[in-house]
């Protein structure tokens, strides 16, 4: 098994342009969550999937938009990306996240905008 | 405010010690913790869970205690080796459905000498 697979590992775009970072599990989790990593600020949640077909806004929504394409694909979107989007994301899954069950990570998208 | 804080600076241990990190909360009712390692360039990988009716929980070396009165959670790897050097993550999880993710603390990282 895979796990949780996002690409692309490393991107560079220019300030406005658009992207799409894609990411696929294959543990039959229900859940699946877009976060960011930024020094010295942890892990933020950026949007998530309590099962397919529903998305929720998390701590830091701002110009980003997902889609839960099927049970085990969630991609998100940046539509006009800004420097400040410049991070490190992370997708996760889960099986049922409100009885602590472990979320399992992918191996990070490192994103620079230029 | 909700606040998660892990000590930002680094934990430097001789090999063999016992190394003890800290994980404080402050307006989070959690109904677990959970504990996550990170290596540079990598993805969180999972490592403890503790719910809030446990005071303490093992695995091998590891041992976490969760203190719902002091709203802190410590994780302690004992003899440790250079091959535990990483970043180590809090994180909260609610019984709330209306949020079903955790919430990160930014980490602490752990050297650990020869």
């Amino acid at each position: 098994n895979a796990g949780v697979t996002q690409t692309p590992k490393f991107q560079v775009l220019k300030t406005g342009q658009s992207m799409t970072l894609q990411c696929a599990q294959d543990m039959n989790h229900n859940s699946m969550y877009w976060y960011r990593q930024d020094p010295g600020m942890g892990l933020r949640l950026i949007y998530y999937s309590a099962s397919e077909g529903t998305t929720d806004k998390g701590e830091v929504p701002n110009g980003y938009n997902v889609s839960r394409l099927n049970k085990r694909e969630f991609s998100l979107r940046l539509e006009s990306a800004a420097p400040s989007q410049t991070s490190v994301y992370f997708c996760a899954s889960s099986s049922f996240p409100a009885s602590g069950n472990t979320i399992y990570f992918g191996e990070g998208s490192w994103l620079t905008v230029v | 405010s909700q606040k998660i804080e892990q000590n930002s600076e680094a934990l430097n241990i001789q090999e063999g010690k016992t190394a003890t990190l800290t994980c404080n909360y402050t307006n989070y009712s959690p109904a677990y913790l959970q504990w996550y390692r990170q290596d540079p360039g990598r993805g969180p990988v999972f490592l403890l869970l503790i719910r809030e009716n446990e005071k303490e929980k093992r695995k091998e070396r590891l041992k976490v205690t969760f203190d719902t009165t002091l709203k802190q959670s410590l994780f302690h790897i004992t003899a440790s080796q250079p091959a535990d050097s990483a970043t180590y993550l809090c994180a909260l999880g609610v019984m709330d459905t209306g949020r079903r993710a955790l919430t990160f603390g930014s980490g602490t990282r752990l050297q650990v000498q020869p």
